[in-house]
């Protein structure tokens, strides 16, 4: 079946430093799959931060960037410079199309983010 | 944006009882989605849903559980009987269309004792 590896946490950066997170995805199912990074705030839910439906193009939100690259099957999240308020736990998502054509997403276990000030 | 609820937020029942999760998913949405993360795991899928019918459950959705969305109300998953390995937080999710974003809910912790 499909999985997803990131960088196990917890990770500790200190504040305008610059991070990279990464991720490295097997998709057996599909060729192309999407990739995500979904992002947990402290005391918040699951939330979307960027998203990639194609090999070889750049996300970015937030000062975040990923890029899915098919050849060394990886999507490794990168920011310049980190700020306090990016502490949260980041996680890599792999979606493909099941037998019936319905989504389901492949997570990784998730890499907790500490930014020192 | 847009919100998933989950109710209730937190819910312990004795092994062998019947537990149901609801989900109010986003408005308008037409996919909806269960994952289970056990403690110190990752978030694993579970069943997806649309249209009134699962279209794929994974191997850990047992033959004790169970999904539905009657009349458009709350998306629920039930549990029946539970099992002390069903211990875990539940998220549910749902989307649009296929291939598009998941809006995930904040999460039911179920304690089986």
């Amino acid at each position: 079946g499909d999985s997803v590896t990131q960088t196990e946490g917890p990770v500790t950066v200190s504040e305008s430093e610059s991070l990279i997170i990464n991720c490295t995805y097997s998709a057996t199912s599909i060729a192309y799959p999407n990739l995500f990074w979904y992002v947990r705030y402290p005391g918040e839910g699951l939330q979307l931060l960027l998203k990639v439906i194609t090999a070889g193009q750049k996300g970015s939100s937030r000062g975040f960037e990923a890029t899915y690259n098919k050849e060394t099957t990886s999507f490794h999240l990168q920011k310049a410079s980190v700020q306090e308020s990016d502490s949260a736990v980041y996680y890599c998502a792999l979606g493909d199309l099941g037998t019936e054509g319905a989504d389901r997403l492949t997570f990784g276990k998730g890499t907790q983010l500490i930014i020192q000030p | 944006g847009p919100k998933v609820l989950q109710i209730p937020s937190h819910q312990i029942i004795d092994m062998g009882q019947m537990v149901t999760l609801n989900c109010d998913p986003v408005s308008n949405h037409l996919y909806f989605y269960w994952y289970k993360q056990i403690l110190g795991q990752q978030m694993e899928f579970l069943v997806n849903f649309y249209n009134g019918k699962v279209m794929e459950k994974s191997k850990l959705f047992k033959d004790q559980f169970s999904v539905e969305r009657p009349d458009g109300s709350y998306f629920t998953l039930k549990i029946q009987p539970t099992a002390l390995e069903d211990s875990a937080v539940y998220f549910c999710a749902s989307s649009p269309r296929v291939r598009a974003e998941q809006f995930f809910g904040p999460g039911t912790r179920l304690t089986v004792l």
